[in-house]
């Protein structure tokens, strides 16, 4: 019944490795999200798709590749992890762009 | 640079005290203001919104947050806190022109029994 889900809710690894983290919404929903919230809590939006197409990308390194199969799904793929990748990403969806977000209970990524 | 800033990081209170957390933005154009809430391992969900009309916004479990243009600011309040009512609160702006969701580096409140 969790409306946004994501997976893994705890990811530890070590540096030059590839992960993934998935997000699902089952709201039937248009757009997506992901957040990065570092260790000061900051929420800090990464990437935006809208139909499965990308509508915002935040500076972040090209080694974040989202990727939206379709839209109730928007994957995140990192690249060759770095210990500042370390942080808690939060997954959202919502109706458009400018409706309140609905969370999914965030991935910590812990790079060693 | 467009930011939200919550002036208070970390706040205590008794039980039945009154609350008010602050939180300004700065950008010229319009906005939608939100407040999220994040109970302890719980995910992120809304507490109230503004978009338009009455600046003085009643959201769930007896909060409020009032806009005033002129200041920038859209300030959380309570009249009287819970216990319950420990959590993580973050304060956003959606910026019409850019389509993008601001948060506030949020405000810890800690309610003591």
């Amino acid at each position: 019944d969790t409306a946004v889900s994501q997976t893994p809710k705890y990811l530890v690894t070590q540096m030059g490795n590839d992960k993934s983290i998935k997000c699902e919404q089952n709201l039937g929903h248009d757009t997506m999200y992901w957040y990065k919230q570092d260790s000061k809590k900051f929420l800090k939006i990464m990437f935006s798709y809208n139909n499965k197409e990308l509508i915002i990308n935040e500076t972040v390194p090209n080694r974040f590749s989202p990727k939206s199969p379709d839209k109730a799904h928007l994957n995140l793929h990192i690249n060759s992890l770095e210990l500042g990748d370390s942080a808690v990403y939060f997954c959202a969806s919502s109706q458009g762009l400018e409706e309140k977000l609905f969370f999914g209970s965030g991935t910590q990524l812990s790079v060693l | 640079a467009q930011s939200v800033s919550q002036h208070n990081h970390h706040v205590i209170l008794s039980e039945a005290a009154s609350l008010e957390l602050g939180c300004n933005y700065s950008y010229g154009g319009t906005v939608n203001l939100f407040w999220y809430v994040q109970y302890p391992g719980q995910h992120l969900q809304l507490l109230l919104k503004y978009f338009s009309g009455d600046p003085l916004v009643k959201g769930i479990k007896g909060f409020e947050a009032e806009f005033i243009k002129s200041k920038f600011s859209f300030n959380l309040r309570k009249p009287s806190v819970q216990w319950s009512d420990t959590a993580e609160y973050f304060c956003a702006a959606f910026l019409m022109d850019t389509g993008k969701l601001i948060f506030g580096q949020g405000t810890t409140l800690q309610v003591k029994p």
